[in-house]
């Protein structure tokens, strides 16, 4: 149980145009999913908090017209990079945290490579 | 707000020997820690958790930390290395009262037969 899915795994797109990446948790409801953003050899960079039926909440430094959140159901969130640029490229992941019941831990997606040329 | 380090970005241990990772910690209130393991171009796998409890936490595939709060660490060890465990490691931390987790910079882990 407990998973989490991200698409698509790789993408490459052109610079100057947007790029959608879905996060699903497949067997349980996340009311709050968040998202990362990991260079390489690094650790991951938390960039917002995405509360589901409500704005995100981004961390500082983190544009949110450039990264947009959108959290519309308890098993999709959706992260949309908009007029992407080469220094966006960098490996996005998700995760999610169960709701109704006390859970500890995120569950993570594998993971969504981004390169913009 | 709450904050982790790793203080060693690589790790070498041979095959068959003990192995640490080491983590500290600083959060207000009492700490959940985390430990995950990532392969190359993967997402982070759960490792284990300490949360309330016995000091020393037992987890997947033969790893245990033990958390010491006087000294606000949570270190991963395991007896006995494999070759297999070469991989990126991360320490988490997040306060008991909200989800907001911090990870460590990452210790890269190889062990060689």
């Amino acid at each position: 149980g407990a998973v989490v899915s991200q698409h698509p795994s790789r993408v490459i797109c052109k610079s100057g145009t947007s790029v959608k990446i879905e996060c699903r948790s497949l067997d349980f409801q996340a009311t709050t999913m968040f998202w990362y953003r990991q260079f390489p050899k690094k650790s991951l960079m938390l960039m917002a908090t995405s509360n589901e039926g409500s704005k995100a909440t981004y961390e500082q430094g983190v544009e949110k017209d450039k990264f947009l959140i959108n959290h519309a159901s308890l098993t999709l969130s959706t992260l949309t990079v908009t007029s992407a640029h080469p220094e966006d490229s960098s490996f996005y992941i998700c995760s999610a945290s169960p709701s109704g019941r006390t859970y500890y831990e995120q569950y993570f997606g594998p993971g969504t490579r981004l390169t913009v040329t | 707000a709450q904050s982790v380090a790793q203080p060693e970005d690589q790790v070498n241990v041979a095959e068959g020997n003990p192995l640490t990772v080491k983590c500290t910690y600083s959060v207000s209130g009492n700490p959940y820690l985390f430990w995950y393991v990532q392969y190359p171009n993967r997402g982070l796998q759960f490792l284990l958790k300490y949360i309330t409890g016995d000091n020393l936490v037992k987890g997947s595939y033969g790893f245990e930390a033990e958390f010491n709060k006087s000294q606000t660490s949570f270190h991963l060890k395991k007896p006995s290395a494999l070759v297999s465990d070469s991989a990126l490691y991360f320490c988490a931390v997040r306060p008991y009262n909200n989800n907001d987790m911090r990870f460590g910079a990452g210790t890269r882990l190889t062990v060689k037969p």
